[in-house]
């Protein structure tokens, strides 16, 4: 069965400072999605990235990025030079294309980003 | 952009009563979901639909559940007999086709006293 694991469940850094979020994920599906969602204290649920099985390329976008390691699993999340307003939860997330297609969800990680 | 609508923002009602929450999805999307955050706790998927039934549900998706496409746009949550325990988010998401990235509601939250 699939599973996404946040060891993290809070984290709290001074602003400016780089935070790592972990991810690892666990399923039986060849091909399979990972994302990564920001729930501000707001409620809704931000899509931040998707990114497929088969494409290990790491990503930058800004001030993210993202690390793909199918060797190990996991699907972590960088944040460089952190500011108060990516203070929030975030969540780690699979489906699979053969499986469950519906996400699953990590329990997520709450960042406190402090000024 | 086209976003998918949730309704109503907050529900409030008492222990025992039914519910239906209101999502229009994305309008040339096929498959459709439900999710649902307790307070503090992570998102979980309750079901999926997709032509006009039922594709996956889990297992927190009993009898109390329903879902429902009763128009060409609207797609329904209901919940019988509320329990304190529904209280939760429910967010509605829908997708082009699998794979692809679900477009989430804002989310209904819902509260049984």
């Amino acid at each position: 069965a699939q599973k996404v694991t946040q060891a993290q469940t809070e984290i709290s850094v001074v602003e400016k400072e780089d935070v790592t979020l972990d991810c690892v994920y666990e399923t039986r599906d060849t091909t399979y999605y990972l994302f990564w969602y920001k729930q501000p204290p707001s409620g809704e649920l931000v899509f931040l990235i998707r990114r497929n099985s088969f494409d290990e390329q790491n990503e930058i976008s800004g001030r993210y990025s993202w690390n793909f390691q199918k060797s190990t699993s996991s699907f972590n999340f960088t944040i460089t030079a952190s500011q108060v307003v990516d203070s929030a939860v975030y969540f780690c997330a699979l489906s699979e294309y053969t499986g469950r297609r519906a996400l699953t969800f990590g329990s997520g990680t709450r960042l406190q980003v402090q000024p | 952009e086209p976003e998918v609508t949730q309704t109503p923002s907050h529900q409030v009602t008492q222990m025992g009563q039914e519910v239906i929450l209101r999502c229009v999805p994305i309008s040339n999307h096929l498959y459709f979901y439900w999710y649902r955050q307790i307070l503090g706790q992570k998102v979980e998927f309750l079901v999926s639909f997709y032509n006009n039934e039922i594709s996956e549900k889990s297992e927190i998706f009993d009898d109390q559940f329903s879902v429902e496409r009763p128009d060409g746009s609207n797609f329904t949550l209901k919940i019988r007999s509320t329990k304190l325990e529904d209280s939760a988010m429910y967010f509605c998401a829908s997708i082009g086709s699998p794979g692809l990235t679900p477009n989430f509601g804002p989310g209904t939250r819902l509260t049984v006293l």
